[in-house]
């Protein structure tokens, strides 16, 4: 059974760094597209970024581009997001994403983030 | 504020056909898949559709989806109350070189 577990969020200041951590079981990272998706209080879903199986194909949206970045750790089977200069803005709900038949097929359960004073 | 957009919200009765748009432009429905997502609250996205109208396993053939120009439709038949949740498009933008998401639409069961 696909499964994607999250940690790693927390209360953080403007401008701090937090890194967030995807745990997979029943399968490969290093197989599959992995994504990156955040939903803020009473807002929409917003795709973050996203890394190909081989890991030579990263793309991160433009709302976040130079401030965070993700990595895997291939023999952890683990999926990283490490977020600097966070912003107000960033508060979210952060999901790790599986694409499979997709894009965007398995989802974890989710982990809070959020940037406050 | 993203550059696919649906109505904030569609409702009906049970039983009935219910069907919400996703309007976009050439640089992302135009030339790419559409998918479609559910979204219970306090629960993570649940994939309806791929490819403009494939259905993963598990997911029932009352849901369907299809795709014009530069809109994507999602139609829910035979309504439920267990429907009542969250819907979102979501589609590959070329200029953007990144995913974007509909707006999102709530759809209400009356």
């Amino acid at each position: 059974e696909v499964q994607l577990s999250e940690s790693g969020g927390d209360l953080v200041q403007p401008g701090g760094s937090l890194r967030l951590s995807c745990a997979a079981s029943g399968f490969t990272l290093a197989r599959n597209w992995m994504h990156w998706v955040r939903h803020a209080p009473g807002k929409g879903l917003v795709w973050v970024s996203r890394m190909n199986p081989d890991g030579s194909v990263i793309t991160h949206a433009g709302s976040v581009k130079g401030r965070f970045t993700i990595s895997r750790d291939s023999p952890r089977n683990m999926l990283y997001l490490q977020m600097n200069s966070l912003r107000v803005e960033d508060t979210a709900v952060y999901y790790c994403v599986r694409d499979f038949t997709g894009p965007l097929d398995d989802w974890g359960q989710g982990t809070l983030v959020t940037v406050s004073s | 504020q993203s550059v696919v957009t649906q109505p904030p919200s569609a409702s009906g009765t049970p039983g009935q056909r219910v069907t919400i748009s996703c309007s976009g432009t050439d640089s992302n429905i135009g030339r790419d898949y559409v998918a479609w997502y559910q979204q219970l609250p306090q629960t993570a996205p649940k994939l309806l559709i791929y490819k403009n109208n494939q259905r993963p396993s598990g997911v029932p053939d009352r849901l369907s989806g299809s795709k014009s120009g530069t809109s994507a439709y999602l139609s829910i038949s035979g309504l439920r109350s267990e429907d009542e949740a969250d819907y979102y498009c979501v589609v590959w933008d070329d200029s953007l070189s990144g995913y974007v998401f509909g707006t999102g639409t709530k759809v209400t069961v009356l």
